[in-house]
């Protein structure tokens, strides 16, 4: 069963402190890995998508890498601005649809 | 700002009643994809659709529940005779075409409540 799971649930930070996200997945054949912020009351915003292993995205303090089995989430001297839910899904071969992880709460305190 | 718009964005329904909840794709998006979020859960996926078809419909309840997204106006997710389990945030999404090239972008849900 194609599956995602995201840790730590939840992650507090000081200003500046740098850290990551992990998203392990399984899935029988990947098409794609998505990482989405979502913020209380909204919906998910898309950030990046990832294809195949050794990728990677990057977008202000914010970069995504892929292995074949785990997507890793780098934020850089956060700011209290980053603080939000952070997703991942995964798309599986021959689907549309994305199966989602239930998300990292990152706080960044100032 | 063209980006996916869901309405309303809360619904508060008693047992029993009807829920109809609206989305209306990005400009130039063809492609309709509903999710359910029950709290401390992930996004769950119910259906995709396609103008007047629907491609996917495997996550969603075979009871009560029916989409639809037709040729002019918006898609439209409805609960027949909703029941407490049924309150959730449910997210619409779209894309242009097929593929992960093209990711899905996701408007800011509607909550549904029942009493």
């Amino acid at each position: 069963e194609d599956q995602v799971t995201q840790s730590p649930e939840a992650l507090r930070l000081q200003e500046g402190e740098s850290s990551s996200l992990n998203c392990s997945y399984t899935v029988s054949g990947l098409r794609g890995l998505f990482w989405y912020r979502q913020d209380p009351g909204k919906g998910p915003e898309f950030l990046f998508t990832l294809y195949s292993a050794g990728e990677e995205k990057e977008k202000e303090r914010l970069k995504a890498t892929l292995t074949k089995k785990e997507s890793f989430l780098h934020i850089t001297a956060p700011k209290p601005e980053d603080s939000a839910t952070y997703l991942c899904a995964v798309q599986a071969s021959g689907t549309y649809k994305y199966i989602f992880g239930t998300g990292t709460r990152l706080k960044v305190l100032a | 700002n063209a980006g996916v718009m869901q309405n309303p964005r809360h619904l508060v329904r008693r047992r029993g009643q009807e829920a109809r909840l609206r989305c209306s794709p990005m400009k130039g998006h063809s492609h309709v994809y509903w999710y359910r979020q029950l709290p401390e859960e992930g996004l769950k996926f119910m259906v995709y659709l396609q103008k007047e078809n629907i491609i996917d419909e495997s996550g969603m309840p075979k009871e009560r529940f029916s989409a639809e997204f037709p040729k002019e106006g918006p898609s439209i997710l409805r609960i027949q005779q909703v029941v407490r389990g049924d309150s959730a945030a449910y997210f619409c999404a779209s894309s242009q075409v097929r593929g992960s090239n093209q990711p899905q972008h996701f408007g800011d849900g509607t909550r549904l409540s029942i009493l």
